[in-house]
């Protein structure tokens, strides 16, 4: 029961290199969505999408990307990673067919910009 | 603007003891207002609130809601360490399909 998986665990960039985030789920849920989360301030929406073939900003969504052309699969990607991008990566997920909007979270991908 | 905002920041109390951490938000057309619970890697959901009034209850954990004046509390009593977590609040909007966060209490249980 795999749930929500995030690839990699952890990850060091430099400054400008770019790179993807995997975030799959096995639980055909339409709606996923990521987050960052910094010291002192929760976590911040990213990018979120309801269903394959559609995604959308959410509060901090500058300098990175998204595509959902599954329903599993949601990476994300950054272009060209700056340190402001240090940061835990938390990718989620839900089923909006139930009305249960009980959030699925990965367990997380520490980047560092260096 | 959604905005939600927990406090205390941080909690330090001693086994036994019984917390009380608060939520309070502003959204413009409210659906829920969910909890969870993050240690060292995700967050784990706790409860769920969607009406006034009605406690929710896990064990030592309790939840309620009021939409009147817009918060909402989650009590733990006789903590334990095992409690020490960041715990997080989060409010969804009607129709709006996301979640907006608090910045979450970190609470620190001492033997």
């Amino acid at each position: 029961n795999a749930g929500v998986t995030q690839t990699p665990k952890f990850q060091v960039l430099k400054t400008g290199q770019s790179m993807t985030l995997q975030c799959a789920q096995d639980m055909n849920h339409e709606y996923m969505s990521w987050y960052r989360q910094d010291p002192g301030m929760g976590l911040r929406l990213i990018h979120y999408s309801v269903g394959a073939g559609i995604t959308d900003q959410g509060e901090v969504p500058n300098g990175y990307n998204v595509s959902r052309s599954t329903t599993e699969d949601f990476p994300l990607r950054l272009l060209s990673a700056a340190p402001s991008q240090t940061s835990v990566y938390f990718c989620a997920s839900s089923s909006q067919a139930i009305r249960n909007t009980e959030a699925f979270f990965g367990q997380g991908t520490r980047l560092t910009v260096v | 603007e959604d905005k939600v905002v927990q406090s205390p920041l941080s909690l330090v109390v001693h086994e036994g003891d019984t917390v009380t951490l608060n939520c309070s938000y502003e959204v413009t057309n409210f659906r829920s207002l969910l909890w969870y619970k993050q240690e060292k890697k995700a967050p784990t959901f706790l409860f769920m609130l969607t009406s006034s009034g009605i406690e929710k209850k896990s064990g030592r954990l309790s939840s309620i809601l009021d939409k009147k004046e817009l918060f909402s509390i989650l009590n733990i009593t006789a903590t334990q360490t095992g409690d020490s977590a960041i715990y997080l609040c989060a409010v969804e909007e009607q129709g709006a399909q996301k979640l907006v966060f608090g910045q979450g209490t970190r609470l620190t249980i001492n033997p």
